[in-house]
């Protein structure tokens, strides 16, 4: 069984559109966080969620926002696509939001044309 | 501002070869420090949480230690298929958000 989850694995998309990413944990985890991971390999957080409340909420341009509908799955929706925003991202999710290690999911490759 | 910094950037090893990968970090209030190992196109895996200096943490091949200014991820007669990028992060206290390193890029040849 997968431990955190994210669809699609791809997407291309053309500039302007809007598109989802969706996540999910089965690991019984409170806390979520989206992470992007640019083309130079750095992996910077973008948001965060314990207990479906949003904790952390980093220099993100307003197109991008997250949903959390329950513990188990945050959803990343970004409006208006621009080529910048082509990145790998990446869900995770821990225990508890303070020093317990977080656990990864395999990634969204998003290509924006 | 928290900052990361892992070297070398890349590293190629002959198998059997042992080296040390680095990581300095500057942080106010360190709550731990992780190392991840990433495979091309799939997500960080975790290896190591080191809490406080001195610590160290074994996991078959490698070894993590700790210091107040850095941290350490020795390899002991590294395999092919130890190569990866090894990612180090460092979460301070009080925040949860984990700040990355450029990660090290390890090839392990046989």
């Amino acid at each position: 069984d997968t431990a955190v989850s994210q669809t699609p694995k791809y997407l291309v998309t053309q500039m302007g559109n809007d598109k989802s990413i969706k996540c999910e944990q089965n690991l019984g985890h409170d806390t979520m966080y989206w992470y992007k991971q640019d083309s130079k390999k750095f992996l910077k957080i973008m948001f965060s969620y314990n207990n479906k409340e949003l904790i952390i909420n980093e220099t993100v341009p307003n197109r991008f926002s997250p949903k959390s509908p329950d513990k188990a799955h945050l959803n990343l929706h970004i409006n208006s696509l621009e080529l910048g925003d082509s990145a790998v991202y990446f869900c995770a999710s821990s225990q508890a939001p303070f020093g317990e290690t977080q656990y990864f999911g395999p990634g969204t490759r998003l290509l924006v044309l | 501002e928290d900052q990361v910094t892992q070297s070398p950037e890349a590293l190629r090893l002959q198998e059997g070869e042992s080296s040390s990968l680095n990581c300095s970090y500057t942080v106010s209030g360190l709550r731990g420090l992780f190392w991840y190992r990433q495979d091309p196109g799939k997500g960080p895996e975790f290896l190591f949480t080191l809490y406080s200096a001195g610590e160290e943490k074994e996991k078959e091949r490698l070894k993590a230690t700790l210091t107040k200014k850095e941290s350490f991820l020795h390899i002991t007669a590294p395999k092919p298929e130890d190569s990866a990028t090894y990612l180090c992060a460092v979460q301070k206290r009080g925040g949860n958000k984990l700040v990355f390193g450029a990660g090290t890029i390890l090839r392990v040849k046989s």
